[in-house]
Order: structure tokens, then C-alpha cells, then sequence
């Protein structure tokens, strides 16, 4: 049974500061790692996506993958209240195209 | 831009009707998916399909069919809708199944069934 892993929060981070999202997972096999944004009512929007050991920066966002400890995290920098949403870490175990594994996802508030 | 877009925004059914879930996405994405998103129990995985004419189980299929006859278009089907699959009804595509597994999100379908 391939599991994801992240603390519901919900996570309270003041403005301007930096956010830190976690996430296990279970498979070793995996392969490809996702972090989506969702907000209330909507649906997942897909921020970034990590394939190599090591930090992969776009823009405020880092994703930081190590696959020894199968751990991969989201930093979010200069945080912003409009970062306020669920964020969900989703897994690939790599070939083939089966579906994404979700987490549950960590519940980020950014205080103004 | 990936588009995925979804029928119905909001559905209301009653128990025992057939219900049609239907997603089109317009990049010629070969993947596509049918996931239920539920409180406390998060993403879960209804059917894929990798082609068309194909279609695989994913996580959840029991009361589920889905059907692909072309490319860009990929149906759920409630065959008697139950109160326990009232839910939020999300549907996704990807590029490939050999790569690029990053999949994009229509607007979701809230059903409820009373």
C-alpha cells in the first residue's frame, strides 16, 4: 500500500516569513514528485514538480527531495496571504500511467 | 495552457439514477484520470485511462464505470447513484504514460445524491 504522509496543520506562518511543508512517503520505488495548491472550493493547481535529489527553485517556491529519507518538502518564501490554502504532496511510482498518490494535504495560514 | 474542463460545476441526483460525469481536456494529453476528493480522507483514485478504448481500476472503482471513446474525452458513470457517493468529482490529464506524470486539474463536479 503506497502511502503519503503530511501533517493536517493547520500551519500558522506570519507574513514575509518562509513556509515549510513536509511530506513522507512509502514507496521507494517512487519516482516523480508533485506539490499542488488547492484552495477552499476549488481544485488542485500544480505549483512544482521534482524528479532529482537536491533543491529545485521556481520563483518564492523550493521543493527539496532526498529519496534516502524518503522525504520531499515545499519552502515558500516571503509569504503572502494569498499563500493561504491546502497544500497536497502527490507521489509517482515511476512507469506506466497509473495515478498520483495524495497526501491529505497541510493546511497553510498566513498571518497578516 | 492545459485546459480541463468539466461538464457540471454542481449536480444534484436522487438515489438509483444514472449519472454522467463528463471531462475534456484539449492537449492531446494521452492520460486521464477520475479521482473523488472526501474530507479527512483526502485524493482517491476511481479509474484511468491511458488510451482510448482503455481503461484501468484505480483505488476506488466499486460503483464506478468510465468510458474513453475518443482521446480528449473521458466519461464517469454512476450506473445507481448512493447517498455515499455524494462528493467532489475531479478529473485530470497527463502527457504520457512514459513521462511528464505532472497532471492537471478541471474544476471538479460537486454531486450530491439525495
Amino acid at each position: 500500500q503506497k502511502e503519503v504522509e503530511q501533517n493536517s496543520g493547520p500551519l500558522s506562518v506570519p507574513e514575509g516569513a518562509i513556509a515549510s511543508l513536509n511530506c513522507t512517503y512509502s514507496d521507494r520505488g517512487s519516482q516523480s514528485f508533485f506539490w499542488y495548491r488547492q484552495y477552499s472550493g476549488k481544485s488542485p493547481e500544480l505549483i512544482m514538480f521534482i524528479y532529482s535529489n537536491g533543491d529545485k527553485e521556481d520563483g518564492r517556491f523550493t521543493a527539496q527531495l532526498n529519496k534516502a529519507s524518503q522525504y520531499v518538502s515545499l519552502l515558500i518564501r516571503d509569504s503572502q496571504p494569498s499563500d493561504s490554502a491546502t497544500y497536497l504532496c502527490a507521489v509517482h511510482s515511476g512507469g506506466g500511467a497509473d495515478g498520483l498518490t495524495f497526501g491529505k494535504g497541510t493546511h497553510l495560514i498566513i498571518q497578516p | 495552457d492545459v485546459k480541463v474542463t468539466q461538464s457540471s460545476r454542481y449536480l444534484v441526483k436522487r438515489t438509483g439514477e444514472k449519472v454522467f460525469l463528463e471531462c475534456v481536456q484539449d492537449m492531446d494529453h494521452e492520460n486521464m484520470f477520475w479521482y473523488r476528493q472526501d474530507p479527512g480522507l483526502g485524493l482517491r483514485l476511481i479509474y484511468f485511462s491511458y488510451d482510448v478504448k482503455m481503461k484501468e481500476k484505480g483505488d476506488i472503482p466499486e460503483g464506478y464505470s468510465v468510458s474513453r471513446e475518443k482521446k480528449e474525452r473521458f466519461s464517469l458513470i454512476l450506473e445507481s447513484a448512493s447517498t455515499n457517493q455524494t462528493s467532489m468529482y475531479l478529473c485530470a490529464s497527463s502527457l504520457s504514460p512514459f513521462g511528464a506524470y505532472e497532471q492537471y486539474f478541471g474544476p471538479g463536479t460537486r454531486l450530491t445524491v439525495t
